[in-house]
C-alpha cells in the first residue's frame, strides 16, 4: 500500500516553543522524501531527503530522514506567528521509471502568540 | 516570473456539466501533475505527465481526462461533473523526474459542484 502518515493531525503551541512533526511512509520504490508548508494557498517546498541520517536546514528549520524506521521529522525551533501552516510530507516513489509523489495528510500547526 | 498558473481560480458547475481546468507553466518544465485536496485527505495525484505527449494515471483518475501537447499547458477536464468532484484542485510541475528542486505549485482551483 502506498501511504504517507503523517502525526500529530494538529499541534497549537506558543511562540517560541520547539515543535517536531513526523512522517512515517511505507517503502516501494521510495527515491526520496519531500515536506512542503501550506498556507492560504498552494504549497511551498522546504526540504527533499534522500539520504539517510543527513540533516537538512534552513534556518529555524531542519529535517532528517531515517530509512531504517521509514520516517521523517521535521523540527522548528523558536516558532514565530508565520510559522502556522499546513506541514505536508510527501514520499516520491518510482513508477515503471516514472516517479511521482504521494502527500500525507498534513500536520495543521498553530502558533500562538 | 508567472512560474505555474491556473484558471480559474473559482467554479461552480452543475452537476452533469464539463469543463476544463487549465494550467500553464512558463519554466520549460518537463514534469506537471494534477492533484485534488479535500479536508483530512491531503494531496491525492490525478494525472500527471513526463513530457509532451505523454500521460499517466495517478491514485483518482476517474473522471478527468488530461492531455499535454505542449510542454507549457496541461489542461485537466471533467467529462461530467459530480458532487464527488467538490475540492481544490492545484496543477504543480518540475524541471524533470528525481524532484530534486520539489515542485511548484499553482495557486489552485476551487471547485464546488452542485
Amino acid at each position: 500500500e502506498d501511504k504517507v502518515v503523517q502525526s500529530p493531525l494538529s499541534l497549537v503551541v506558543h511562540e517560541g516553543d520547539t515543535v517536531t512533526l513526523n512522517c512515517s511512509y511505507e517503502v516501494t520504490n521510495f527515491r526520496s522524501l519531500l515536506w512542503y508548508k501550506q498556507e492560504k494557498k498552494a504549497p511551498t517546498f522546504l526540504f527533499m531527503l534522500t539520504s539517510s541520517g543527513i540533516e537538512k536546514k534552513s534556518g529555524r528549520l531542519s529535517s532528517i530522514l531515517d530509512k531504517k524506521e521509514l520516517s521523517s521529522i521535521l523540527n522548528i525551533t523558536a516558532t514565530q506567528t508565520g510559522d502556522s501552516a499546513i506541514y505536508l510530507c510527501a514520499r516520491a516513489i518510482s513508477n515503471f521509471g516514472n516517479e511521482k509523489l504521494t502527500f500525507g495528510t498534513g500536520t495543521r500547526l498553530t502558533i500562538i502568540p | 516570473n508567472a512560474g505555474v498558473t491556473q484558471t480559474p481560480k473559482f467554479q461552480v458547475l452543475k452537476t452533469g456539466q464539463s469543463m476544463t481546468l487549465q494550467c500553464a507553466q512558463d519554466m520549460n518544465h518537463e514534469y506537471m501533475s494534477w492533484y485534488r485536496q479535500d479536508p483530512g485527505m491531503g494531496l491525492r495525484l490525478i494525472h500527471y505527465s513526463v513530457g509532451a505527449g505523454i500521460t499517466d494515471q495517478g491514485e483518482v483518475p476517474n473522471g478527468y481526462n488530461v492531455s499535454r501537447s505542449t510542454t507549457e499547458d496541461f489542461p485537466l477536464r471533467l467529462l461530467s461533473a459530480a458532487p464527488s468532484q467538490t475540492s481544490v484542485y492545484f496543477c504543480a510541475s518540475a524541471p524533470g523526474q528525481g524532484f530534486r528542486y520539489g515542485y511548484t505549485f499553482g495557486s489552485g482551483t476551487r471547485l464546488t459542484v452542485v
